[in-house]
């Protein structure tokens, strides 16, 4: 699976979008992004995954660059039950189905 | 309510004592499998399973058991705790194996061995 770096930690502002960035600049052609975020020692939850084309759900957007070596979760109105650890997974779909998580990024929303 | 279910949340052991933590799907979940997750050290898979009567080694099996008599049930065996197994743990399960489906994890169990 390919490295993935994400900034340690950001801050974001109750009501407001936060933009957590993950650069990947290894990838491969057959590897999908996959972002899981963890609130406080809870367990793990999956948030979105793209290959190549952007994608949206109830949750969040998922921005992914044309070269596909980056790609930018965005939390359009983020709440302060968004606050938690988020994880920016690459790896390809029929590797079986073990998650390997990096640091994350810390996303602390504040009121 | 879809959900992966854990028991014990907590638990206080010591050394040498065989425990069992529990997980159960319901989901009909094909894919089930268990992380430990240390500071530092990230999420790391012990065991998981592709269907019944089907489990294999993750990255850290040493020290733990498994089986997986029923598509929905997915036991963790310490045979004989010692202190190094103090962790969090993590059961979760996904449709399918090898392929891109999201994993659904349980709310974990924090497991101390004194």
């Amino acid at each position: 699976d390919a490295k993935t770096t994400q900034p340690p930690s950001m801050d974001c502002a109750e009501g407001r979008a936060a933009n957590l960035p993950c650069n990947h600049s290894t990838i491969s052609g057959n590897e999908y992004v996959y972002w899981y975020r963890q609130i406080h020692s809870q367990g793990p939850q999956y948030i979105i995954h793209g290959l190549k084309n952007n994608e949206t759900n109830e949750m969040a957007s998922l921005i992914i660059t044309e070269d596909r070596k980056s790609s930018t979760l965005i939390l359009p109105h983020a709440t302060l039950r968004d606050t938690a650890v988020y994880y920016c997974i690459v790896r390809v779909g029929a590797a079986g189905n073990k998650l390997t998580f990096g640091g994350g990024t810390r996303v602390l929303v504040k009121p | 309510e879809a959900q992966v279910t854990q028991n014990p949340r907590y638990l206080i052991t010591v050394t040498g004592k065989k425990l069992t933590v529990t997980c159960s799907q319901n989901m009909n979940h094909e894919y089930m499998s268990w992380y430990r997750q240390d500071p530092g050290l990230g999420l790391r898979q012990i065991y998981y399973s592709m269907n019944v009567e089907v489990t294999d080694k993750g990255d850290v099996p040493e020290g733990y058991k498994v089986s997986r008599k029923e598509k929905r049930n997915f036991p963790l065996i310490l045979e004989s705790p010692s202190p190094n197994q103090t962790s969090l743990y993590f059961c979760a399960s996904s449709l399918q194996a090898g392929t891109y489906y999201e994993q659904y994890f349980g709310p974990g169990t924090r497991l101390t061995v004194t």
